[in-house]
C-alpha cells in the first residue's frame, strides 16, 4: 500500500522545455489535487479533481495542465516551461472527508 | 490580506518544552481544521484534524479551535528533536463547491534543540 506516488523525484529543465509530472494513489479516494510550495508562499492550489472525469481551476492555474486518467491517476503538465515555475510539486487525495493526504513531492527546477 | 494567517517563525526551544503554534483566519465559513507537519524534503503528513469549536487531543499534542475568534492552536507538551519540523495548518468550508479545497497557512518553522 503505497498511498500517493509521485514520478519523478527531482527534475531539471531549460526554459521552453515541456514535462509531464505523475501522480497516482491506491487509496480509491475521489479527488486529487496539485500544488506548489514555495519559501514564504506556503502551499497553493494549482488544479483539482473532485471526482474521475472533471478538473477545475486552482489558486495558481497559468502555464499549467492537468489530466485526471482515471480514478488513480492525476498528471500535471507543463507545457512550456518558465524559471517561475520552479518550484516544489505537490499531488494530494481526499476520500469522504477533508483530510488530504500528500505525496512525497517533485522538486523542479527550470534554467 | 490573507484567508490564513499563521506566523512563519523560526521557532526554537528546549527539548521539553511546551510549543504554542497558532493560525488566524478570516473566513467564517471554515468548519474544518487540521495541522500537517512537513520534516524537510518532505511531503506535509496529516497531525490532527477537527471539526468546528473545541479541543482534540492526541498524545503530546493538543489542537484548539476557537471559531468565535476565527483562531486555531496546535500545543506541543515535552517537545522533541522530533518534532523539529514545519507545522502547517489547513481549514476548509463544508460542502458546495469548496468541498474537499483546503486553505493553508505559510508554516511555522519549529526547531527543538536537546
Amino acid at each position: 500500500n503505497a498511498g500517493v506516488t509521485q514520478t519523478p523525484k527531482f527534475q531539471v529543465l531549460k526554459t521552453g522545455q515541456s514535462m509531464t509530472l505523475q501522480c497516482a494513489q491506491d487509496m480509491n479516494h475521489n479527488s486529487m489535487y496539485w500544488y506548489r510550495q514555495d519559501p514564504g508562499m506556503g502551499l497553493r492550489l494549482i488544479y483539482y479533481s473532485a471526482s474521475e472525469g472533471t478538473t477545475d481551476k486552482g489558486e495558481v492555474p497559468n502555464g499549467y495542465n492537468v489530466s485526471r486518467l482515471n480514478k488513480r491517476e492525476f498528471s500535471l503538465r507543463l507545457e512550456s516551461a518558465a524559471p517561475s515555475q520552479t518550484s516544489v510539486y505537490f499531488c494530494a487525495t481526499s476520500g469522504v472527508t477533508d483530510t488530504q493526504y500528500f505525496g512525497p513531492g517533485t522538486r523542479l527546477t527550470v534554467l | 490580506q490573507k484567508e490564513v494567517e499563521q506566523d512563519p517563525g523560526p521557532l526554537s526551544v528546549p527539548e521539553g518544552a511546551i510549543v504554542s503554534l497558532n493560525c488566524t483566519y478570516s473566513n467564517s465559513a471554515f468548519q474544518y481544521f487540521m495541522w500537517y507537519r512537513q520534516y524537510s524534503r518532505k511531503g506535509p503528513e496529516l497531525l490532527m484534524y477537527t471539526y468546528s469549536s473545541g479541543n482534540k487531543e492526541d498524545g503530546r499534542f493538543t489542537a484548539q479551535v476557537d471559531k468565535s475568534s476565527k483562531y486555531i492552536s496546535l500545543f506541543i507538551r515535552d517537545s522533541q528533536p522530533s518534532d523539529s519540523a514545519t507545522y502547517l495548518c489547513a481549514m476548509s468550508a463544508a460542502g458546495g463547491t469548496s468541498y474537499g479545497k483546503l486553505t493553508f497557512g505559510q508554516g511555522t518553522i519549529l526547531t527543538v534543540h536537546p
